[in-house]
């Protein structure tokens, strides 16, 4: 299994609700990362976790609440976000220790109304 | 600081033309990089990477990249470009040893005409 797997593809959440982004891989990368991709716009790294622990947050808003419970999960846990948040959330793995590039999976497309 | 450049927005071609993306970097030590191509509405797929050795990399879908040190540049090459390669292209640094993440540049847009 060489993918990273990001469920759901597409959500639409208001203002108030809780929502979470889900991103699973089985190839054994112990380090995970979520980027947010507002359109037109590079990738933005958010969160960097190394062997299951918090390694970066690049100073991301505390409405944002990433969690890891194990070397292949990764979640994105969201509440009461601003239109502004609506972006593609990209999921993407790596191999420490091995200069290989991310592989990323396809992305959730949030819209928050 | 870290920092990649890519200076064409947005490129127009025909199909069976060559191509050449450019992207131009400041890294402070051996450079890792990266070309890779995203669809609209998709995540990205690598399609090269260089760490040391060769200059010349091959990829995955018939595009080829050269490091050139002295320019600080590593631009994408295609001999003939079909329509389906009409996407977004990124061109990134990193991991350093230093950071986990990757620095991407502001990407090129392809279009490809009939």
């Amino acid at each position: 299994d060489t993918e990273v797997t990001q469920t759901p593809k597409h959500l639409v959440m208001g203002m108030t609700n809780k929502k979470s982004l889900k991103c699973e891989q089985h190839m054994g990368h112990r380090a995970m990362y979520w980027y947010k991709q507002k359109a037109k716009k590079p990738p933005e790294l958010m969160f960097v976790y190394s062997y299951e622990k918090l390694s970066i947050n690049e100073s991301v808003p505390s409405r944002f609440s990433p969690e890891c419970p194990n070397s292949s999960l990764l979640n994105l846990h969201l509440h009461a976000l601003q239109p502004e948040d609506s972006a593609l959330y990209l999921c993407a793995s790596s191999q420490l220790g091995q200069i290989e590039g991310y592989t990323f999976g396809s992305g959730t497309r949030l819209t928050v109304v | 600081a870290q920092s990649v450049t890519q200076p064409d927005i947005h490129i127009t071609v025909s199909e069976g033309a060559s191509l050449e993306l450019r992207c131009n970097y400041s890294y402070g030590a051996t450079p890792y990089l990266f070309w890779y191509v995203q669809s609209p509405g998709q995540g990205l797929q690598l399609l090269l990477k260089y760490f040391s050795g060769d200059t010349l990399v091959q990829g995955i879908k018939g595009f080829e990249a050269e490091f050139k040190r002295s320019q600080s540049s590593f631009n994408l090459r295609k001999p003939s470009v079909h329509w389906s390669d009409a996407a977004e292209y990124f061109c990134a640094v990193g991991p350093s040893y230093n950071t986990d993440k990757l620095i991407f540049g502001t990407g090129t847009r392809l279009q490809v005409f009939p």
